[in-house]
């Protein structure tokens, strides 16, 4: 069945960057978008953006712009979300998602188990 | 502050139905019919429950229904069962640039 498993939870200090990976099973990787939302602890989602593991293609929410990339590695079917300049704010649970390669975004299914990405001096 | 408006808590006896609302603008909600639900029980994932305003994905029951008017949408659950308290998020298509997508904040569903 369709299937995203996510990386281990990390733990990281202010001002540093962290890469998590999202595996993809039981689907062709490409015909699908791949997104990112996290959700800090207690709080709800938020929508961080979406790559496209055929082109590479990405788009970010504004208040990640400068901050956040997203990758791909088609030969294993895994996507990647690096974060960078990592402050406290940003510890949270980091899911992907699949989602639409076309527009418009209309559904996010399945979704990884979750990454926690804790911030902390 | 999250872009879209749900109430923070519900709640509904067994048996009964209860209707969560989701309030956006006609940047959003209002301008496609690209609402999603999503139920998340405590340390969790999301999964995927209603999209496109309506649809159902296969092995979603058809208590969950959802449906839209004007920059409103709604997840009605009929027949409420203990399984069905969780937390529900909706969700918005926003157009082809940044923000893209938008989720609600939440809201509680309390099965008394």
């Amino acid at each position: 069945q369709v299937q995203l498993v996510q990386s281990g939870a990390e733990v990281k200090k202010p001002g540093a960057s962290v890469k998590v990976s999202c595996k993809t099973f039981g689907y062709t990787f490409t015909n699908y978008d791949i997104n990112w939302v996290r959700q800090a602890t207690g709080q709800g989602l938020e929508w961080m953006g979406w790559m496209n593991p055929n082109s590479g293609n990405t788009g970010y929410a504004q208040k990640f712009q400068g901050r956040v990339t997203m990758t791909r590695n088609t030969s294993i079917s895994t996507a990647y979300m690096e974060l960078s300049s990592l402050r406290s704010e940003d510890t949270a649970v980091y899911y992907c998602a699949r989602g639409r390669a076309a527009r418009p975004i209309n559904w996010f299914d399945p979704w990884g188990q979750g990454t926690l990405v804790t911030v902390s001096s | 502050q999250s872009a879209l408006t749900q109430p923070r808590s519900v709640s509904g006896s067994p048996r009964q139905s209860v209707t969560i609302s989701c309030t956006g603008t006609s940047s959003d909600v209002g301008a496609y019919n690209s609402v999603s639900w999503y139920q998340q029980h405590p340390g969790r994932a999301p999964k995927l429950m209603i999209y496109d305003v309506s649809k159902r994905p296969s092995g979603v029951p058809d208590r969950f229904s959802g449906s839209k008017s004007g920059n409103t949408a709604s997840l009605t659950i009929s027949g409420l069962q203990g399984e069905d308290e969780a937390d529900y998020y909706c969700c918005s298509y926003a157009g082809s640039y940044t923000p893209y997508v938008v989720f609600g904040g939440g809201t509680k569903l309390t099965v008394l």
